[in-house]
């Protein structure tokens, strides 16, 4: 079955530390993966996404994606966290004759402290 | 481009009422998709339409939902009648592929029934 896991559910940085998001992902065909940031109240933002070539990704926002083909990962990192990234992010995995008919994972919501 | 536009932002209805909600994809987007956000099940796609055509309902919860594309600017998604647990965030959202498989996502309908 196809499905996309988000292992935390919520993670704590200080600002200023260095983040990562995990993101694993089971998929039959070539994925094409993605990353969301979603504010409060707001809609889903594309902060990076990844098709082919180059396995590290460079998105918005300073954030960076490394896509792992034999651990099914595609993990989100930023080296240095900004109060403003307090958000819930969401890895989506989708295939390319589909526009966006994505299958999100359940999301991590990231709190930055002082 | 203003983006996906969806209205009402907000909308609050008895239990037994019907609901319609709309969107504008962004011009020139094959695609168009509806998903829900709910704290139980995340983001779940519920339908998508390619050149106005519905391809895949299989998401879509009951018979209490239809949706509809008359015209490439224009969508509804309508509930009849409304039930509680149909509580959620609704947003629409429009791609353009191949070359954009990402979905670009309106801000959401907040919908509650009480």
């Amino acid at each position: 079955a196809q499905s996309v896991t988000q292992p935390d559910i919520h993670i704590t940085v200080s600002e200023g530390a260095s983040l990562e998001l995990r993101c694993n992902y089971s998929y039959g065909a070539t994925p094409y993966l993605f990353w969301y940031v979603q504010s409060p109240g707001q809609g889903l933002q594309l902060l990076l996404k990844y098709f082919s070539g180059d396995t590290l990704v460079q998105g918005i926002k300073g954030f960076e994606a490394e896509f792992k083909r034999s651990q099914s990962s595609f993990n989100l990192r930023k080296p240095s966290v900004h109060w403003s990234d307090a958000a819930e992010y969401f890895c989506a995995v989708g295939r390319s004759n589909q526009g966006g008919k994505l299958i999100f994972g359940q999301g991590t919501e990231l709190s930055v402290k002082p | 481009d203003a983006g996906v536009i969806q209205s009402p932002r907000h909308e609050v209805t008895e239990m037994g009422q019907e609901v319609t909600l709309r969107c504008k994809p962004i011009s020139g987007h094959d695609y168009l998709f509806w998903y829900r956000q709910t704290m139980m099940r995340g983001l779940e796609l519920l339908i998508y339409f390619n050149n106005n055509v519905p391809i895949d309902d299989s998401g879509m919860p009951e018979d209490r939902f239809s949706a509809k594309m008359p015209n490439a600017s224009f969508s509804t998604l309508k509930i009849q009648p409304s039930e509680p647990r149909d509580s959620a965030v609704y947003f629409c959202a429009s791609s353009q592929p191949p070359m954009n498989t990402e979905a670009f996502f309106g801000q959401g309908t907040r919908l509650t029934v009480v």
